[in-house]
């Protein structure tokens, strides 16, 4: 069952705008991490937030989470042709074991 | 090694035969996952092996589905009697034990049951 659904599905900016894509999930959290995807391939890891945060930055990308409204948002800012991908949160939820369970994810285009 | 290896790249298959697909995680990585992506659509969880522990299969869809792994290394997942809605990208990545990290993930399977 998914556990993180991201808003919107799909996403279209013209290069230099922001970005910004949102998860919401059910139960509570050891940490959210976010992923990226080119061409339905392999998921690269970009950031992990843990419950105890709020806000964390790498790079372009800043990352919140709400625990109290079950939320975290990704921003990417002054965004490139190269960030056309999607984009998926993931959910450590508190149990005994380390599995990640995955949103829809965010279709991202931006346009040269 | 550097990253997670999956093979074959693409398989396809005729409906009814098994497959096996392979996956070798990042040396000393202590935790491996399979995932199953559907067109378009969100990472499914299948299968999850832990060191030594027993795994959490509680995902795998149906009796059709079973893996292994061996030790810390390798694992096969294995699909009996495939049927077209079987057709997806079947995705392995590793991570070690702690919680702190993100996974690793190879570049997948695509799958294809004719």
């Amino acid at each position: 069952s998914q556990q993180g659904e991201e808003d919107p599905q799909a996403l279209s900016i013209q290069e230099g705008e922001n970005a910004t894509m949102n998860c919401s999930y059910k139960t509570s959290i050891n940490n959210l991490q976010w992923y990226r995807q080119n061409s339905g391939r392999g998921l690269v890891h970009l950031i992990l937030i843990r419950s105890n945060e709020r806000e964390k930055h790498s790079g372009r990308l800043r990352v919140t989470l709400d625990t109290s409204k079950k939320s975290s948002s990704l921003l990417i800012t002054a965004s490139r042709a190269a960030d056309t991908a999607s984009y998926f949160c993931a959910t450590d939820k508190v149990d005994s074991s380390y599995k990640l369970i995955f949103g829809s994810g965010t279709r991202l285009l931006v346009r040269p | 090694g550097a990253g997670v290896s999956q093979s074959p790249s693409n398989k396809v298959t005729e409906k009814g035969k098994d497959v096996e697909l392979r996956c070798d995680p990042i040396s000393g990585h202590t935790a491996l996952y399979w995932y199953r992506q559907r067109l378009g659509q969100g990472l499914e969880f299948l299968i999850y092996f832990q060191g030594n522990s027993a795994p959490d299969k509680s995902g795998l869809p149906s009796d059709r589905f079973s893996a292994e792994r061996t030790g810390e290394s390798v694992s096969t997942l294995t699909i009996q009697r495939t049927q077209q809605e079987d057709s997806a990208v079947y995705l392995c990545a590793s991570s070690s034990r702690d919680r702190g990290v993100g996974y690793t993930f190879g570049s997948g399977t695509r799958l294809t049951v004719v």
